[in-house]
Order: structure tokens, then C-alpha cells, then sequence
């Protein structure tokens, strides 16, 4: 079936520790991508997302993502993170040459950030 | 920053009971979204809005779903009659346009007993 797939649910790190976020998709055509953040109790914040041009991304908070289209990824990293960075982060995808725009989530991926 | 509001923040209500979740997007947005999240799964998508019109629902959407824009501002989602596995986190999205990022509100917490 079509998804997206976060393989990490859960990722415990250290302060200043590196980050990366595994996202990959199974539909063909073009997406668009976008990584939301939720901090507890919060709601859902964009922190990046792709649509065309420079696969590489960067987003707010010092957050960045590479779309690989020949791995169908779209991987989050942070170089160093920090104790509030402890959130879920999910992926989304939406096929608009699809006649859709309607958002497709991965199961998000849970991290902590140990101080 | 321009938000898009939610209320109630968490509402309580009894099997069979019909609910009314309030939305206000951002004020220049066109395209408004309803999505849900159940304990502990993912985000999935209801409905989407355009144009005073449903442009597109999931198999969720059933006919004990509605959506209205009752008046310009607000945009609202009606279980007619709730069972107990609506019982989620409802989130509302709106966007400028269908290449624009959403901007969700900060959910809804129903809870069905």
C-alpha cells in the first residue's frame, strides 16, 4: 500500500548529540514534503517543507532536510540538538499532480532529548 | 504570527450525543482541513474545504460528519452521533493555497464515554 514510513519511533540523544530523521515514501509523481513538529501539549508546527528546487532544505530551529528522490526520502537532521528539541516530529507527504492535497503522515517519531 | 484557533480544548461528550468543533482559521486562508489523530497513531486525514464546498473526505468522512463555514470566519465540524471510537484529537489546518504549507490549530481532545 501507499505510505510514508518513519522507521524511527522512538530516538533518545544527548545534548549536542547529531540528529536524522528517516522519512521515505512509496508514491511515484511529484510530492511535495513537509516536516511538522509537536512539542507536548502543542499543536503541530511547520518546520520545513519542499516543494521543487534545492532538495537540500533548511527550516526553522536549525532543522534541514535532503530530498532524495531516487531513495523516495526526505530525512530530517540537526547537527547538534538540544534538551528542547524533545518533541514528535512527523513527516508528511501530498501528491498534488494527483488531484489531492491532502496530507498523508507518517507515525512520527518520538525523540528526547536527555539534558 | 497569525494562528488558527480551536475550541473547545477538550470536550467531554456521551455515546449517541451529536458535537459541534469550532475553527477559526487565518483569516486570508482559502483551504481548510480537518484531521485527527488517535491515541497513540497517526495523524489522518477527514476533509478538505474550498470554495464553500468539500473538495475532497476520506473514507473516515462518513455521513456522521459534516463540515459548514456558517459564516465567514468559523468553520466547523459536526459528529452528528458520536460512537466511541471518535474519541481523538482533532486538528484543524487551513492554508493560503494548495503550495503552501498548513498551519494547524491546537486540536481538540474529544472524549466520548
Amino acid at each position: 500500500a501507499q505510505s510514508v514510513s518513519q522507521h524511527n519511533h522512538h530516538v533518545i540523544l544527548s545534548e549536542a548529540a547529531s540528529l536524522e530523521l528517516g522519512c521515505n515514501y512509496s508514491y511515484g509523481g511529484t510530492v511535495n514534503l513537509f516536516w511538522y513538529v509537536q512539542y507536548p501539549g502543542q499543536h503541530l508546527q511547520l518546520l520545513l517543507k519542499y516543494f521543487s528546487g534545492d532538495p537540500l532544505v533548511k527550516g526553522i530551529k536549525g532543522f534541514e532536510a535532503e530530498f532524495i528522490k531516487s531513495k523516495f526520502s526526505f530525512n530530517l537532521r540537526k547537527p547538534s540538538v538540544q534538551w528542547s528539541d524533545t518533541a514528535e516530529y512527523f513527516c508528511a507527504v501530498n501528491r498534488p499532480t494527483s488531484g489531492t492535497y491532502k496530507y498523508i503522515f507518517g507515525t512520527g517519531t518520538r525523540l528526547k532529548v536527555l539534558a | 504570527e497569525p494562528e488558527v484557533t480551536q475550541t473547545p480544548s477538550h470536550q467531554v461528550t456521551q455515546m449517541g450525543q451529536e458535537v459541534i468543533l469550532r475553527c477559526v482559521p487565518i483569516s486570508n486562508h482559502l483551504y481548510f482541513y480537518w484531521y485527527r489523530q488517535i491515541l497513540g497513531q497517526k495523524v489522518e486525514f477527514l476533509v478538505s474545504f474550498y470554495n464553500n464546498e468539500i473538495s475532497e473526505k476520506s473514507e473516515i468522512f462518513d455521513d456522521q460528519f459534516s463540515v459548514e463555514r456558517p459564516d465567514g470566519s468559523n468553520f466547523t465540524l459536526k459528529i452528528r452521533s458520536t460512537k466511541l471510537e471518535d474519541s481523538a484529537m482533532y486538528f484543524c489546518a487551513s492554508s493560503e493555497g494548495q503550495h503552501y504549507g498548513y498551519t494547524f490549530g491546537s486540536g481538540t481532545r474529544l472524549t466520548v464515554v
